[in-house]
């Protein structure tokens, strides 16, 4: 049992360059998130997912994009990526209607120059 | 979009000092949630706190739900070295399942 792994790591990209940010729980959860993490700002919510087939907007939106075709899988993509976009991004996901234990995966430290 | 704002950002404690710290909304929530969160790894749930004026412990931490439903508490007793990292408290509104809104973190060291 994984838990909510993420990749990669670290990645570097340069201004206009998409890319993808994979996501994935092995708990059978429903509710999915990407967040992301600045110095100072705390998490903020980008878009969440509350089952398969369906996505909605967070906070921070604008310049991101979700799909959620498994229940497993919740991949978001930087159509083109700008420098304010650096940051740590976080994915996590929790049960539905069970307790509000949010598991958070490692984290995917992005940078654009 | 809303911020929660925390309270103090940072701290430097002694090991065995108590620690509070705090988290105020302009908006109400119904659901408190406490997190702490070891450099270079994703957050970890800590308390979680559903009603007004509750009051829940967790080893020697513990949380309370403010009555005005606006702030929450987070107290550590008798601190030890591992609990250095970033606390962040979180909020939930009623109908939204999946969106938490964070608070802007305190950053707690220990010294020995």
């Amino acid at each position: 049992n994984a838990g909510v792994t993420q990749t990669p790591k670290f990645q570097v990209l340069k201004t206009g360059q998409s890319m993808t940010l994979q996501c994935a729980q092995d708990m059978n959860h429903e509710y999915m998130s990407w967040y992301r993490q600045d110095p100072g700002m705390g998490l903020r919510l980008i878009h969440y997912s509350v089952g398969a087939g369906i996505t909605d907007q967070g906070e921070v939106p604008n310049g991101y994009n979700v799909s959620r075709s498994t229940t497993e899988d919740f991949p978001l993509r930087l159509l083109s990526a700008a420098p304010s976009q650096t940051s740590v991004y976080f994915c996590a996901s929790r049960t539905r209607g069970g307790p509000d234990t949010q598991y958070f995966g490692p984290g995917t430290r992005l940078t654009v120059l | 979009g809303q911020q929660l704002n925390q309270s103090p950002q940072s701290m430097f404690i002694q090991e065995g000092e108590d620690v509070s710290m705090n988290c105020t909304s302009s908006s109400i929530f119904n659901t408190w949630l406490w997190y702490k969160q070891d450099p270079g790894e994703g957050p970890v749930l800590l308390i979680a706190l559903y009603k007004a004026g509750e009051l829940t412990s967790n080893g020697r931490l513990t949380a309370q739900f403010g009555i005005t439903r606006k702030d929450s508490f987070l107290n550590i007793s008798a601190s030890i070295p591992s609990d250095v990292g970033i606390y962040f408290c979180a909020g939930r509104y009623t109908g939204t399942a999946s969106k938490l809104t964070f608070g802007t973190g305190t950053r707690l060291q220990v010294t020995l």
